[in-house]
């Protein structure tokens, strides 16, 4: 079974500066789907970034980018530039594409704290 | 375009009761994904629902159960409930959540979720 595992259970950073969030999975598969979903205090959980396991390049959105290792199953998220509105739970989630039926397996989460 | 829709956004209930909890999806989305949330075992994959059928059920027992409308708005119930189930209840939907449709269209945008209390 396709596990994620973040084992930074809490981070925190000062604002402008730059955080490197950890994520591992284990799957046997060749091709999925990686995800990072930020959950502020409001609860809404929002998609920060994707990135697909065939394309080797790193995925980067804006201030957000990852760092995608496949062979050491590893996709960590990069925040540069940290802003106060960065403070929320960051998960990152794997989703294999060979399964109908969309089922994200999300990692236990890393609540990030951004202080000014 | 309006976001995932879920309501109610909390609820409070007493053990043995049942609820039912409702999810519209972003417009043109046909796929509509439901996971549970609590502080103990985070945040697992309850069901996904297609045109009207549920194509993937996470492991959760038999009080649990959804459906989708031909419209793609989903329903959730929970059954004789218990004080486990208090639980965040979020809603995802997506364009086709199925394998070799791409990444864009398995990506999942979600509610605001509904906050259960069993009491």
């Amino acid at each position: 079974a396709q596990t994620v595992t973040q084992s930074q259970p809490e981070m925190s950073v000062q604002e402008a500066e730059t955080v490197t969030l950890s994520c591992t999975y284990d799957t046997s598969e060749n091709n999925y789907y990686l995800f990072w979903y930020k959950q502020p205090p409001s609860r809404q959980m929002i998609l920060v970034i994707r990135q697909e396991a065939y394309k080797q390049q790193n995925a980067t959105e804006n201030r957000f980018s990852v760092n995608f290792q496949k062979a050491a199953k590893s996709f960590s998220l990069k925040i540069s530039d940290s802003q106060l509105g960065d403070t929320a739970m960051y998960f990152c989630a794997f989703m294999s594409p060979y399964n109908q039926g969309g089922k994200l397996i999300f990692g236990q989460g890393t609540e990030l704290s951004v202080k000014p | 375009k309006a976001g995932v829709t879920q309501t109610p956004r909390y609820l409070i209930k007493t053990r043995g009761q049942q609820v039912t909890l409702s999810c519209s999806p972003i417009s043109g989305h046909r796929s509509v994904s439901w996971y549970q949330q609590t502080p103990g075992q985070g945040l697992q994959f309850l069901f996904e629902y297609f045109s009207e059928t549920q194509r993937n059920k996470g492991n959760f027992p038999g009080r649990f159960s959804g459906r989708q409308f031909s419209n793609s708005r989903s329903e959730m119930n929970v059954s004789t409930l218990e004080l486990g189930d208090s639980a965040l209840y979020l809603c995802a939907s997506s364009s086709d959540a199925n394998p070799g449709q791409g990444l864009a269209k398995n990506i999942q945008y979600f509610g605001a979720g509904t906050r259960l209390s069993v009491l």
